[in-house]
């Protein structure tokens, strides 16, 4: 069974850093999965955010995150990473992390999210 | 804004048949697959729906998905309570290398 853990938010204030976890089990995480960051701010929509795929040779951003946030896996603890640098009041959601199955062209595993609130 | 355009909102009354579209561009929904996603209140989102209609197995045949062209449809026959939820189509922008959703559809049922 899919299972798909996001850890790592919390409150920050502006300018700061964060790094996020997901950690997946139940699956390959080396196998044709690319994984990805989406947020929601509090009532909004979603927004994706980052891809990276499944053997991290390939990553793409949003351009409301380029150039700051970077993402990343470890493929031997299984752990998917967002790093967030210079966090804007805006970068205030909850963030998920979901595999994309190249198979199904769909992310049809998400995390629970974790929420990240930035904050003087 | 979000990059694929969807009705803020829909609403039909038990037992009966509600359409949401979701409409974008030949980049993005013209060339790729849509797949749309159901979030409950104070959950995360769930797939509904993978290359443009199909179901993953586990979701009803109430829920069925269209593409023609850039815009997508997904129709929910028999309403029930429990389907009041936010509905969102994502897909793939190929020019942009990036993916991308709608603004979501929240569904009400009367």
């Amino acid at each position: 069974q899919v299972h798909l853990v996001e850890s790592g938010g919390g409150v920050v204030q502006p300018g700061r850093s964060l790094r996020l976890s997901c950690a997946a089990s139940g699956f390959t995480f080396s196998g044709n999965y690319g994984m990805h960051w989406v947020r929601q701010a509090p009532g909004k929509g979603l927004e994706w955010v980052t891809v990276i795929s499944n053997d991290g040779s390939l990553r793409y951003y949003g351009d409301s995150v380029k150039g700051r946030f970077t993402i990343s896996r470890d493929t031997s603890t299984n752990t998917l990473y967002l790093q967030m640098n210079s966090l804007r009041i805006e970068d205030t959601a909850v963030y998920y992390c979901a595999r994309y199955f190249g198979e199904l062209s769909s992310w049809d595993h998400w995390g629970q999210g974790t929420l990240v609130t930035v904050s003087s | 804004q979000s990059v694929l355009t969807q009705p803020p909102s829909v609403s039909a009354g038990a037992g009966q048949r509600v359409t949401m579209s979701c409409s974008g561009s030949s980049s993005n929904i013209g060339s790729n697959y849509v797949s749309w996603y159901q979030q409950l209140p104070g959950t995360a989102p769930t797939l509904l729906i993978y290359e443009d209609n199909k179901r993953p197995s586990g979701i009803p045949d109430r829920f069925s998905a269209s593409k023609s062209g850039a815009s997508a449809i997904l129709a929910i026959t028999g309403l029930q309570t429990g389907d009041e939820a936010d509905y969102y189509c994502g897909t793939w922008h190929s020019s942009l290398n990036i993916a991308v959703f709608g603004g979501g559809t929240k569904l009400t049922v009367l």
